[in-house]
């Protein structure tokens, strides 16, 4: 166990959509990042945000946004959702501190159908 | 280009025989380096990293990797593999004081019994 908390695990929903994926960091991590796994672009990188604030962007799509809160839960909000989101959205959280050691939750399994 | 390449997609071992994984990266200067374990149905399980220092990582699991500059490397090894081995193995790198990991495209790795 990471420590780090991701809700809901699965969720199937229909193309046009709009969901919203929860990650709680582990205990005393300020940092929170966002990575899509799927079969044809492997490992991605979305969004990074640190203590309430946007750090860094990767290949998020504009419908796509994040946020993170006072209490350092994230949620990542996917909007219009087309068939090719269906993937697997993992959420990591380090201190924050260079040598980003990131602990990965056990991810969210979006299905749009 | 920035690039991480797993030149294995998909290796099969005999329980108790050796195991080597292959990870290249492409980056201006060494950036850091890190290899994680994917069970399937799981969230992604950091093995070792390395930083900087001795080249050789020893991490959890009885795996090991072998930072080799020259040649721009990080092979992960294990001298004697068990079933529950089994799993994707994925190399990531972060440049250093940047803090987005990109992942290479996995090796799935089956253990015969």
């Amino acid at each position: 166990d990471s420590g780090v908390t991701q809700t809901p695990k699965h969720l199937i929903t229909a193309t046009g959509q709009r969901v919203t994926l929860r990650c709680s960091p582990r205990s005393g991590d300020l940092s929170v990042y966002w990575y899509q796994q799927s079969l044809d672009q492997g490992l991605q990188f979305l969004i990074q945000y640190y203590n309430g604030e946007e750090r860094a962007k990767g290949n998020i799509l504009e419908r796509f946004s994040a946020q993170q809160f006072p209490d350092l839960h994230s949620e990542l909000n996917l909007s219009s959702l087309e068939l090719g989101d269906s993937a697997l959205y993992f959420c990591a959280s380090s201190d924050g501190q260079g040598g980003n050691e990131q602990y990965f939750g056990p991810g969210t399994r979006l299905t749009v159908t | 280009a920035q690039s991480v390449t797993q030149p294995d997609i998909h290796i099969t071992v005999s329980e108790g025989a050796s195991l080597e994984l292959r990870c290249n990266y492409s980056y201006g200067a060494t950036p850091y380096l890190f290899w994680y374990v994917q069970s399937p149905g799981q969230g992604l399980q950091l093995l070792l990293k390395y930083f900087s220092g001795d080249t050789l990582v020893q991490g959890i699991k009885g795996f090991e990797a072998e930072f080799k500059r020259s040649q721009s490397s990080f092979n992960l090894r294990k001298p004697s593999v068990h079933w529950s081995d089994a799993a994707e193995y994925f190399c990531a790198v972060a440049p250093v004081n940047d803090y987005k990991l990109s992942f290479g495209a996995g090796t799935t790795v089956t253990v015969r019994a």
